[in-house]
């Protein structure tokens, strides 16, 4: 079946930390893996992409890394700051064409 | 350029009545995908429009429908509101026919009574 799975559901960590969040997915996902971040009273807002081709992709102090193998990708962000602070959703399109969201993980960054 | 708007913000209903919720997808994107967020189900998949034309669509009852507009704007509509339904319904647009690089809008509340 279609399945993204996300952990951890929340994430504490001190301003300047780092914070990974990780997902997995079933069999037949595609080849695109955004995520997104969603502040309060916001619709989701894309972050980083990437696409099988690639295993890792950076963007300032934000990485995504892929393992198509093991199913797996995870968001890195590095320096965290408290406008970090959001709710993440890992997301992937699978062969239906479908873009199917984790669950999401609540990152809080304490100055 | 502006993004994806959806009209209205905010909604309350009662059980059994139905709602429409518009979505105008940025200028120039073809293809409009509907989305249900609750805090118990996260975000489910509705359905997917390009030209006019549903492309996709998610596991929910025949009460959940939509349509596209030559202009690429979209509306979807619940029939027969039941509590369940309440939930922030949001609307994203993307270029073409390819499932990437989505972008939302600030979706609309709706709240059933």
């Amino acid at each position: 079946g279609e399945n993204v799975e996300q952990h951890p559901s929340t994430l504490s960590v001190q301003e300047g930390d780092s914070a990974v969040i990780k997902c997995t997915y079933s069999d037949s996902a595609s080849n695109y893996f955004p995520w997104y971040k969603q502040e309060l009273g916001k619709g989701p807002q894309l972050i980083i992409d990437i696409r099988s081709n690639v295993g890792e992709k950076k963007d300032q102090r934000i990485a995504v890394t892929l393992n198509k193998t093991a199913k797996h990708f995870s968001l890195h962000i590095t320096e965290t700051q408290p406008e970090d602070s959001a709710v993440y959703f890992c997301a992937a399109v699978f062969n239906t064409d479908k873009l199917i969201f984790g669950t999401g993980t609540r990152l809080q960054v304490f100055p | 350029k502006a993004g994806v708007t959806q009209t209205p913000r905010y909604l309350i209903k009662t059980r059994g009545q139905q709602v429409t919720l518009s979505c105008s997808p940025i200028s120039g994107h073809r293809s409009v995908s509907w989305y249900q967020q609750t805090p118990g189900q996260g975000l489910q998949f509705l359905f997917e429009y390009f030209s006019e034309t549903q492309r996709n669509k998610g596991n929910f009852p025949g009460r959940f429908s939509g349509r596209q507009f030559s202009n690429s704007r979209s509306e979807m509509n619940v029939s027969t509101l039941e509590l369940g339904d309440s939930a922030l319904y949001l609307c994203a647009s993307s270029p073409g026919r390819d499932r990437d690089t989505q972008y939302f809008g600030p979706g609309t509340r709706l709240t059933v009574l």
